[in-house]
């Protein structure tokens, strides 16, 4: 049973230009959750998506937008690249009904913008 | 403020040795409590979660004081394979989790 599963799992875009990230969640987990990690920081959470919906939303700009599909697989898309995006990109999924003990993390996406 | 602070280490500590450390969390009406551990340049991995009577999980001690608004977590008879950074992880009964910048846990042979 694969876990969940993130691509590309490096990526180098360079200031101003725009990226798309993708999970693919556990299976059986219908919520997905997207978390930048910058270096010795702590996971920040970006958004949640649930029946294709954002379903909450953390203190990042419009830049940062998502979608999920009903396959429950997500994107995540961030534009005009800054160098503080520079991070490691986590997609967390969860199961229905358990968002507070269900959270399984894919091994992330780690972009560097230049 | 922070809604999770933690002591971000180094703890270098002997292999055999107990090592203890908190957290403390800033909203006083978080439901949900956990520790993550995280290995270098990996994704986070749920540890245990913390209930408010302590629990225990093998070598694995958490504690919750909910009056402090802090959590522990002590690793008894500490492996070099307990080397990471360990994540407190605190709930607000919303759909997000919301992280510790971590604590560092080094294991010398």
């Amino acid at each position: 049973d694969a876990g969940v599963t993130q691509s590309p799992t490096h990526l180098i875009k360079t200031r101003g230009q725009q990226v798309t990230l993708r999970c693919s969640p556990k299976s059986g987990h219908d919520t997905v959750s997207w978390y930048q990690q910058a270096l010795g920081q702590g996971p920040q959470f970006i958004f949640q998506y649930y029946e294709e919906e954002e379903r909450q939303r953390g203190n990042f700009p419009d830049r940062f937008s998502g979608h999920q599909f009903p396959n429950y697989s997500s994107e995540l898309n961030v534009n005009a690249l800054l160098l503080g995006d520079s991070a490691l990109y986590l997609c967390a999924s969860s199961p229905p009904g358990q968002l507070n003990y269900g959270y399984t993390f894919g091994s992330g996406t780690r972009l560097t913008v230049v | 403020r922070k809604e999770v602070e933690q002591d971000p280490g180094p703890f270098n500590v002997p292999e055999g040795a107990t090592v203890a450390f908190n957290c403390t969390y800033s909203n006083s009406a978080s439901q949900s409590f956990f520790w993550y551990r995280q290995d270098c340049r990996k994704e986070p991995k749920l540890l245990m979660s913390v209930y408010s009577s302590g629990n225990e999980d093998g070598r694995f001690t958490a504690q919750l004081n909910r009056a402090s608004q802090y959590i522990s977590l002590l690793i008894r008879d500490s492996k070099l394979s307990d080397s990471a950074t360990y994540l407190c992880v605190v709930n607000t009964n919303d759909y997000k989790l919301s992280f510790g910048a971590g604590t560092t846990v080094t294991v010398r042979a």
